[in-house]
């Protein structure tokens, strides 16, 4: 009954690395999203997609870039990874205006680099 | 602009007790609100919405949670606090189903034996 899948639970990259985080929803969903958590700072928004090939800027997107060539996928991207990138980082996806809406989750990517 | 605040940012109740989690919204139009429940090392799970029906919402694992336009609020309640009820709970909200939804920080809450 999986829904949203990141394609990774753990990950270690070294400092300077170009990293891919991929999620994969099977919903048809048109939106998603990659936040990142953290402590004490609650969840960030990174970047967002409402369709194929548009991407949106969050609240955080720096050091970041996103890819979204088909529907039910969407890549963030750590051009050269840092170590302050470490955390988890959450996927999601959403439908609007169907009546079940809201955000469907992946089981999230804790990266760590060192 | 919407926006949320979380009462308490760490919640400790005993095991049998009534489970309150305060969460407080602001909102220029109708909101759209929700819960939702991450536990350790896991993404977020939807726990309830309120989207414009019943004001008192039931959601899953015995949660429910009340929409108070008077007050803004949407708490979140359990009459029996479980061991596995404890995890991180995040109240959200949205103006729309067009709008991003906005999170709040979070509540931790702690079941004591």
């Amino acid at each position: 009954d999986v829904k949203v899948t990141q394609s990774s639970r753990y990950l270690v990259k070294r400092t300077g690395e170009k990293v891919f985080l991929e999620c994969v929803q099977d919903m048809d969903h048109e939106n998603m999203f990659w936040y990142r958590q953290d402590p004490g700072l609650g969840l960030r928004l990174i970047y967002f997609s409402y369709d194929v090939k548009m991407k949106e800027k969050g609240d955080i997107p720096e050091g970041y870039s996103v890819s979204r060539e088909k529907k039910e996928r969407f890549s963030l991207i750590l051009e050269s990874a840092s170590t302050n990138q470490t955390s988890m980082y959450l996927c999601a996806s959403s439908s609007p205006p169907r009546e079940d809406y809201g955000y469907t989750f992946g089981s999230g990517t804790r990266l760590t680099v060192v | 602009a919407q926006s949320v605040t979380q009462l308490g940012s760490h919640v400790s109740v005993s095991e049998g007790a009534l489970v309150l989690l305060r969460c407080n919204y602001s909102s220029s139009v109708p909101p759209y609100l929700f819960w939702y429940v991450q536990y350790p090392n896991q993404g977020l799970q939807l726990l309830l919405k309120y989207t414009s029906a019943a004001t008192l919402v039931k959601g899953i694992n015995g949660f429910e949670a009340e929409f108070k336009k008077s007050e803004t609020s949407f708490h979140l309640t359990k009459p029996s606090a479980h061991m596995s009820d404890a995890a991180e709970y995040f109240c959200a909200v949205s103006g729309t189903s067009y709008d991003k939804v906005i999170f709040g920080p979070g509540t931790s809450l702690s079941v004591i034996p």
